[in-house]
């Protein structure tokens, strides 16, 4: 089946860096959606991504629409303790004229520099 | 508003007995969907639904069943828990398939 592919699988931030991290795969997708996952919690929407190219901003979290539509960036300014959990990119297929459901991909685990 | 509402939020069972995951959502939401979490795998679809009445299969959908009477609520059945079972499950609603989804904060099931 359909599979993203999400990077890095895990890093390090130190307060004040900058982050980032991506989803790619070989298929189209029509939609694009950045999630968090704090610990014990379920997956809360970050960003929402509905056209190629388009950059969009929530606070410090940037994320973009491939130009390709077969991927998306996200990335953390100026990071901050609170920004540590896990970050899923999910994507929405496009099957020549149909929608599929989400695909998710496998998370990116931010934690802090010990 | 409360969301999308789960229960339990914790779950032991033993092999090969039955339970029903509820999933209850207040924002009139048509779509609904099952995800499970497991380490390392990301959240994969067990079943999902478009409206009161119409479900359908998702990437794993094999040893669950739902059912959706009411467009609120929309719950999870395991016919006879297996230790591959255990996992984390998570409900999710949305306006539809193209948007995104709203999450509930998981049952969290162990088959012994």
């Amino acid at each position: 089946g359909q599979q993203l592919n999400q990077s890095p699988q895990s890093m390090f931030i130190q307060e004040g860096e900058d982050v980032s991290m991506n989803c790619t795969s070989s298929s189209i997708f029509n939609t694009w959606l950045w999630y968090k996952q704090d610990p014990g919690e379920g997956p809360v929407l970050l960003i929402a991504l509905y056209k190629a190219g388009e950059l969009t901003s929530n606070g410090r979290l940037t994320a973009q629409f491939g130009i390709t539509r077969k991927d998306s960036f996200l990335n953390i300014s100026a990071s901050i303790p609170s920004d540590v959990g896990i970050y899923f990119c999910a994507g929405q297929p496009y099957y020549g004229g149909s929608q599929g459901n989400l695909i998710f991909g496998k998370g990116t685990k931010l934690s802090v520099k010990p | 508003n409360a969301g999308v509402t789960q229960t339990p939020k914790f779950q032991v069972l033993k092999t090969g007995q039955s339970m029903t995951l509820q999933c209850a959502q207040d924002m009139n939401h048509e779509y609904m969907s099952w995800y499970r979490q497991d380490p390392g795998m990301g959240l994969r679809l067990i079943h999902y639904s478009v409206g009161a009445g119409i479900t359908d299969q998702g990437e794993v959908p094999n040893g669950y069943n739902v059912s959706r009477s009411t467009t609120e609520d929309f719950p999870l059945r395991l016919l006879s828990a297996a230790p591959s079972q255990t996992s984390v499950y998570f409900c999710a609603s949305s306006f539809g398939q193209t948007y995104g989804y709203t999450f509930g904060s998981g049952t969290r099931l162990t088959v012994v």
